[in-house]
């Protein structure tokens, strides 16, 4: 299996800060990877997928870059309803697909 | 309005079998993948595995594969996923998911991510 490393695991930000995730792959998997947030008590959410290009209705102050074996999420001004989970997905390979442990984005 | 119903919270006790549901509508069911999610506490989302509607191809995530059943009867539009023997470290939330595919593909190039989710089914199992 493709395993994805995520870091932060928890990462404390104040309204109007930029932050960035990132995301690892054990082995190469082009630009096949997506983004989502999840709050609690929700469905998680599609931000992101072929790692940069953004979803219909997501706002622009998400952006996410990377290819190979990095990648990254990038909220360039953080906003109250932006504090969630955050998980990247591999879809190089489908067997299985694999998502990271996800980075907790909190409130300072 | 496309969107992804799961069926509600369910108790077991270990060892008894269970089966959950999620079923789709506005939009052609029997073309996109249905994959299903767990979420633990502490940790996180994982993929279990997913069932096509159109020909019921399966695929199943080597940690979950023997442990619950995916199927799918697509005159109704509904997804499932089965347990035959609960264990107590089956205790989470499950989710539906509808995996974004160009005309059913599965390879990378043609795959968009999962776009619809349910709104998720907890199982708790105790004794």
């Amino acid at each position: 299996d493709i395993q994805l490393t995520q870091s932060p695991s928890t990462l404390s930000a104040s309204v109007g800060d930029r932050v960035t995730i990132t995301c690892r792959a054990s082995q190469t998997i082009s630009n096949f990877l997506a983004w989502y947030q999840h709050k609690p008590g929700q469905a998680p959410k599609l931000l992101i997928c072929k790692a940069s290009t953004l979803e219909s209705g997501v706002p622009s102050r998400f952006s996410g870059s990377g290819s190979g074996t990095d990648f990254s999420l990038t909220i360039s001004s953080l906003q109250p309803d932006d504090f969630a989970t955050y998980y990247c997905q591999q879809y190089y390979t489908s067997s299985p697909y694999t998502f990271g442990q996800g980075t907790k984005l909190e409130i300072k | 309005e496309v969107q992804l119903e799961q069926s509600a919270a369910e108790v077991g006790k270990p060892g008894e079998s269970l089966k959950i549901s999620c079923k789709g509508s506005g939009y052609d069911f029997s073309n996109y993948w249905i994959g299903w999610v767990r979420l633990m506490p502490g940790r996180g989302l994982e993929w279990m595995g997913m069932i096509y509607p159109r020909d019921s191809d399966t695929r199943y995530s080597p940690s979950f594969q023997g442990h619950v059943t995916i199927s799918v009867d697509k005159s109704i539009n509904t997804a499932f996923l089965q347990w035959s023997s609960l264990r107590a470290s089956d205790t989470a939330i499950y989710f539906c998911a509808r995996h974004d595919t160009a005309a059913g593909s599965v390879l990378p190039d043609f795959y968009y991510g999962m776009d619809v989710w349910g709104q998720g089914t907890t199982v708790t199992v105790s004794s």
